[in-house]
């Protein structure tokens, strides 16, 4: 059963528009929740991310994303997108599989192409 | 701060050659682990390690083995290379599973 499904595989916006990437999880249970991006011939790096406390949380270069824990989500915006942000975004997410063993699964990814 | 760093960062072999991928740390992280990436299917766990003298395997552990004598060092050998393995590899670290991941710039390995 997938753990991690992010829900776009392509999003392709227009520069200084709005982006949301959407990112839903399978559990029942408290988790850790991170977005990474990965620009052309790189490695991962991190966005942000959410271990405990408000649920809005906010990250490196304008990126935003809320915990909602009755959806099971935790969606990525950001209000503005610039031509840099051309990258694939990676949802993951830790699971705990007993009282200290946990499991770190990432979603598929979602490319996101910044047109001018 | 060097991170995490992987060599090689490309490698061509031939079906059934061997080879061992190089991953080093250098902030004293326990977890570490390799993934693989493959077009539409994100990364997936291919071996894990919690600490010096533990691994276990991932998702995709079959054609691979690790070992870790070593808190900086997690290597990972391909037995006898296939087609199948050809793939972008990266080895991350951090102090735990739950914390974030570091990330190396990833090994490109073609095999014919």
């Amino acid at each position: 059963a997938q753990s991690v499904t992010q829900l776009d595989s392509q999003v392709p916006v227009f520069e200084e528009a709005p982006v949301e990437l959407r990112c839903n999880y399978s559990s029942s249970v408290s988790v850790y929740l991170f977005w990474y991006v990965q620009y052309p011939n790189q490695g991962l790096q991190l966005l942000l991310k959410y271990l405990s406390g408000s649920t809005l949380v906010k990250g490196i270069n304008g990126f935003e994303a809320e915990f909602n824990k009755s959806q099971t989500s935790f969606h990525l915006r950001k209000p503005s997108v610039h031509i840099s942000d051309t990258a694939e975004y990676f949802c993951a997410v830790t699971l705990p599989r007993s009282s200290n063993d946990y499991k770190l699964s990432f979603g598929a990814g979602t490319t996101v192409t910044v047109r001018a | 701060n060097a991170g995490v760093t992987q060599t090689p960062k490309f490698q061509v072999l031939k079906t059934g050659q061997s080879m061992t991928l190089q991953c080093a740390q250098d902030m004293n992280h326990e977890y570490m682990s390799w993934y693989r990436q493959d077009p539409g299917m994100g990364l997936r766990l291919i071996h894990y390690s919690v600490g010096a003298g533990i691994t276990d395997q991932g998702e995709v552990p079959n054609g691979y083995n690790v070992s870790r004598s070593t808190t900086e060092d997690f290597p990972l050998r391909l037995l006898s290379a296939a087609p199948s393995q050809t793939s972008v590899y990266f080895c991350a670290s951090s102090p735990m599973v739950n914390q974030p991941q570091h990330f190396g710039d990833g090994t490109r390995l073609s095999i014919l």
